[in-house]
């Protein structure tokens, strides 16, 4: 069965250090992998997304992602945090079901402090 | 600019009672869902649709039941509802088939008491 693993549920960093937000997924071949935030009282937005293109995955408001095969994993980072930034984050993977049917993990909390 | 709105904001329910939790979205996409979002559980998908009048069981459908009359409305109902369906409720949507983005909704935030 296909998983997503979010290592860490709060990440706290200073406003202007480096982001990294660690997932790893498990599944029995190369799936489809997704970042979205979720901003307070807001509803979930796409970051960024993996589809066996390019392994480093640029997204918006400078976060990137990479697709490292052989440690199963899908980090997301961003070398300088902005208070904007604090949020809820979601590593999510698409299941092949012939579907859109997506796999959530259980959220990172990014905290930062001025 | 892409839209997905949800009928409340809060609600506040009766054990028992019957809910409604409506979703419309503007972007004539083809498929909706709901999920559940729970602390330390991420969002969990109770009941998707990929066309009018079609719906499919998601991974927690018990104690839930949909209808999607119209392409533009997925509602779901909690036929009686019970203290441990207390959650914030989300709807998204995304057209055609194979993957692309799902929109979503800004969420209801339900507390059955």
């Amino acid at each position: 069965a296909q998983s997503v693993t979010q290592l860490d549920s709060h990440v706290s960093v200073s406003e202007g250090t480096p982001v990294l937000l660690r997932c790893n997924y498990s599944s029995s071949y190369s799936p489809s992998l997704f970042w979205y935030v979720q901003h307070p009282n807001k509803g979930l937005q796409l970051l960024l997304k993996y589809t066996s293109a390019a392994t480093l995955v640029k997204g918006i408001n400078g976060f990137e992602a990479e697709f490292k095969k052989s440690e199963t994993s899908f980090h997301l980072t961003k070398p300088s945090a902005h208070m904007s930034d604090a949020a809820e984050y979601f590593c999510v993977a698409l299941m092949n079901t012939g579907f859109q049917k997506l796999v959530f993990g259980t959220g990172t909390r990014l905290l930062v402090s001025p | 600019d892409v839209k997905v709105t949800q009928s409340s904001r809060y609600l506040v329910k009766r054990t028992g009672e019957k809910v409604f939790l409506e979703c419309v979205q503007d972007m004539d996409h083809e498929n909706m869902f709901w999920y559940r979002q729970d602390p330390g559980l991420g969002l969990r998908l109770i009941y998707f649709s990929y066309d009018v009048k079609m719906k499919e069981k998601g991974d927690i459908p018990e104690g839930y039941s949909v209808s999607r009359e119209k392409k533009e409305r997925f509602s779901l109902i909690l036929e009686s509802a019970s203290t441990n369906q207390t959650s914030m409720y989300l709807c998204a949507s995304s057209r055609g088939t194979g993957y692309s983005e799902q929109y979503f909704g800004p969420g209801t935030r339900l507390t059955v008491t």
